[in-house]
Order: structure tokens, then C-alpha cells, then sequence
């Protein structure tokens, strides 16, 4: 099993649409959490952190459930510069980060 | 602020050639980290390094050396080039602590041929 498994997509949907990505994790111990947009070509930039209580930023809402080992990201009124592969991150400790291979996301006009 | 810089931006080595990525960062951050990152693929650590003369491997370290001599610059050294090391290669940067994100240069695309 992968250490962070990820829905590879690709979520094709229109403007204005709500899309969500899951993200599993298999070590329990893993300490936080974040999301990371990756464009085409480009490097990983920070999205949000994912907190034990759930956080929103936005059109942003991620949510955290430990006991599933299980992370998510809804994205709301989906605009065309939300195209992106969006990564999973979970960080073991020590900074040793571990990356899903991401969920791609095209929103179309 | 530039952030995390890395150079080249590309390359194409023939197998058996070395080279040194290099990476610097102005963000006065303790830790960077070497990933590469394949095609479909999430990123693998390499090395990484918490502070000057500290390193330590990552996930992938085989075929890769690293030195951290000041805290703004970790290169990555490639000894003998292998057509498994064609990849992108990410150097990042981050505070101490498990809920400090990482800041990532913007890659070096790197063929080997």
C-alpha cells in the first residue's frame, strides 16, 4: 500500500461547480497535514494546512479524519485558475513530507 | 524575496557525466530538502539537511550526494549519471517544526541520455 494514495484523476468540471479530492494515508503516526497546487511544469506551492478541526480558506474547505487516516479537499465555485494538480501531503515527523502523486483538476468555461 | 533558487533551470547529461544542482534560499530557513519528482509520480526525498554541516538521506539517496557548508545554499551532486536519474528535481525549504510547510524552488528538468 502506498504511503499516501490519491484519486489521480482527471476531475473534468465546469465553472462554478464544487469538486472534492480524498486522500488516505498509512501511517498513523503521521503529525499534520497539508494540501499543495502543483501547475503543469511547475513547482508545489502551498494551498492550506489541514487541521484536526477542519479549516476553510475561501472557496477552500479541508477536512482531517484521523481515526479514517483520511484527508479531503472541497473546492466551491470552481473557477477556470483552479486547473491544477492538487498533492496530498502528510509529514511523518522530523520533516520527512510525504507526497501523493496528486489529483488533477481541469474546470472547462 | 527570491525565495528558494535553483540553477540550471534545464540540462542534458550524457550517462557517466557529473554535475552539481544547486540550490540557495534567502528565507533564513534551517531545513532544505532534495525530491525528485517522475513522471505521474509523487515527490521522493533525496537527501536533506536540518542546519549547516548536518545531511542525512531521504527515501531515494542512491546515486546523489549533498553537502550543507552554509544555511543558505545545499547543492546536489550527481557522480556518475544514469538514465534513471532523468527526472525534475525540486530543492525546498522550511522552518523547524511539524507544521511549517516546505517552499520549493521551481525545479531543474534534468535528461540524461
Amino acid at each position: 500500500r502506498k504511503e499516501v494514495e490519491q484519486d489521480p484523476g482527471p476531475f473534468n468540471v465546469p465553472e462554478g461547480a464544487t469538486v472534492a479530492f480524498n486522500c488516505t494515508y498509512s501511517n498513523s503516526a503521521s503529525q499534520s497535514f497539508f494540501w499543495y497546487r502543483q501547475d503543469c511544469r511547475k513547482e508545489p506551492k502551498l494551498l492550506m494546512s489541514v487541521y484536526s478541526s477542519g479549516n476553510e480558506d475561501g472557496r477552500f474547505t479541508a477536512q482531517l479524519n484521523r481515526a479514517s487516516q483520511y484527508i479531503s479537499l472541497l473546492i466551491r465555485d470552481s473557477k477556470l485558475s483552479d486547473s491544477a494538480t492538487y498533492l496530498c501531503v502528510v509529514n511523518l515527523g522530523a520533516n520527512d513530507m510525504r507526497f501523493g502523486a496528486g489529483t488533477r483538476l481541469t474546470v472547462k468555461p | 524575496n527570491a525565495g528558494v533558487t535553483q540553477t540550471p533551470k534545464f540540462r542534458i547529461l550524457k550517462i557517466g557525466q557529473s554535475m552539481t544542482l544547486q540550490c540557495t534560499q534567502d528565507m533564513n530557513h534551517n531545513y532544505m530538502y532534495w525530491y525528485r519528482q517522475d513522471p505521474g509520480m509523487g515527490l521522493k526525498l533525496i537527501y536533506y539537511s536540518v542546519g549547516a554541516g548536518i545531511t542525512d538521506k531521504g527515501e531515494v539517496p542512491n546515486g546523489y550526494n549533498v553537502s550543507r557548508s552554509t544555511t543558505e545554499d545545499f547543492p546536489l551532486r550527481l557522480e556518475l549519471a544514469a538514465p534513471s536519474q532523468t527526472s525534475v528535481y525540486f530543492c525546498a525549504s522550511s522552518f523547524p517544526g511539524t507544521n511549517q510547510p516546505q517552499h520549493f524552488g521551481d525545479g531543474t528538468r534534468l535528461s540524461i541520455l
